[in-house]
């Protein structure tokens, strides 16, 4: 399966700033996904990225809030804007490769 | 959207024990995943059953996919204290790379 490498794996922030994330993969995938973990709950998709195209977000998500880059078939960054302590949350990215998926390790956010 | 009702939400068992979980659906699923949290890390994939009655294992874990399709079961047997974590049933309508609905997720501790 894919190996991910997301960063950062941990970040406190203040409110009102932006945070990038960042997930590498060790091939070259064209679907990836992006997840949001709220504390002790289930995950929810946030967008599909596919590269050479607009990411695709779910309903209750918006490229304002989570605007998504996708330059090429191996990386994808996920930002999250004007944070608030709502935004607390662990992040993962995903990918479809090998007719399964594969998930990173996590970004967990801390909006202070 | 749809949903997967995921129980028990937690489970507080002994070492040695046998453990079992669900979901179900009103929804039709044409493939169901079961997935393993550890603190701090992402999902990993445990078992993947593509056809309806289909009854997988994995080590001590086994699983089936229902007859109706609306449903699976993830059994752990003999439980040891590195089986603790969160399990995540997860569900695709149509498989392939197809996005994931996720459970709630069952948090098990094993007591040794």
């Amino acid at each position: 399966s894919a190996v991910i490498s997301q960063k950062p794996s941990r970040d406190i922030c203040q409110r009102g700033t932006s945070l990038t994330i960042q997930c590498q993969v060790d091939s070259q995938v064209t679907m990836m996904f992006w997840y949001r973990q709220q504390p002790g709950q289930s995950l929810t998709l946030i967008a599909t990225a596919n590269q050479g195209s607009e990411a695709t977000y779910e309903s209750g998500f918006v490229i304002d809030k989570f605007p998504i880059s996708r330059p090429n078939l191996t990386f994808s960054t996920l930002t999250v804007s004007n944070m608030s302590p709502e935004d607390s949350s662990i992040y993962l990215c995903s990918v479809w490769a090998n007719y399964g998926y594969t998930f990173g390790s996590g970004t967990r956010l801390t909006v202070v | 959207g749809q949903q997967l009702n995921q129980s028990p939400q937690s489970m507080f068992i002994q070492e040695g024990e046998d453990v079992s979980m669900n979901c179900t659906s009103s929804s039709i699923f044409n493939t169901w995943l079961w997935y393993k949290q550890d603190p701090g890390e992402g999902p990993v994939l445990l078992i993947a059953l593509y056809k309806a009655g289909e009854l997988t294992s994995n080590g001590r874990l086994t699983a089936q996919f229902g007859i109706t399709r609306k449903d699976s079961f993830l059994n752990i047997s003999a439980s040891i204290p590195s089986d603790v974590g969160i399990y995540f049933c997860a569900g695709q309508l149509k498989g392939g790379s197809e996005k994931l609905v996720f459970g709630k997720g069952t948090k098990l501790t094993v007591n040794p």
